[in-house]
């Protein structure tokens, strides 16, 4: 069964520095998702994607967060300047269409020290 | 902004007793869907709902979108160890123009007692 998948599946990282998640949405999907879950809590939105652009973005995502679809697999988070307050648990999701069920990855736990 | 609200946070049963969550948005939804996420994992599609009324069924798993299209529940008929994780409602809204972003709730973890 095709799945989504994202590296890395933990990362440790200082407070100020870069950070790169990444994530191979399900080949035949157009729609493309970042969502993040503070560890106890409901997974929030924060950008999707599709035809190459931002088609939507959260309050969370201010200047510091980027998205990118290098190639015609890959879709990245990059955060600029981590602050602790980042740490959570990141998911990649995609979809089909824009009103179809959402293909979750397994996330990346992204520890802010 | 808008909020979806999950009740109860926290359910414990005994395993073969009934479980129900109830999912209530501040705004009408176009759509709503289903997720159940293990814990430590992610969070798994179940089911989605579009019309006002819908119910849906997945074996001992019913699923009631309401007729305003602002709350939704979900039911399950003699709870199973395997039935264990947060259930996680999740709505789209609609502004007038397309929208893509699931709104999820609060999410209702369910332990089962066996």
């Amino acid at each position: 069964e095709p799945e989504v998948t994202q590296t890395p599946s933990h990362q440790v990282t200082q407070m100020g520095q870069e950070v790169i998640l990444r994530c191979v949405p399900i080949s035949n999907h157009l729609y493309f998702y970042w969502y993040r879950q503070i560890l106890g809590q409901k997974v929030e939105f924060l950008v999707s994607f599709y035809n190459n652009e931002i088609s939507e973005k959260s309050e969370i995502f201010d200047d510091q967060f980027s998205v990118e679809r290098p190639d015609g697999s890959n879709f990245t988070l990059k955060i600029r300047s981590t602050k602790l307050e980042d740490s959570a648990m990141y998911f990649c999701a995609s979809s089909t269409g824009s009103n179809t069920e959402a293909f979750f990855g397994q996330g990346t736990r992204l520890t802010v020290v | 902004g808008q909020q979806v609200m999950q009740i109860p946070q926290y359910q414990h049963v005994q395993e073969g007793e009934d479980f129900t969550t109830y999912c209530n948005s501040s705004t009408t939804l176009s759509n709503i869907q289903w997720y159940k996420q293990r814990p430590g994992g992610h969070p798994v599609f179940l089911i989605q709902l579009v019309k006002s009324g819908e119910v849906k069924k997945q074996k001992r798993l019913t699923f009631q979108f309401g007729e305003a299209k602002k709350n939704s529940s979900l039911h399950i008929t003699a709870t199973q160890t395997t039935d264990v994780g947060t259930y996680f409602c999740a709505g789209r809204v609609n502004y007038g123009g397309a929208t893509n972003k699931l709104i999820f709730g609060t999410g209702t973890l369910l332990a089962v007692q066996p």
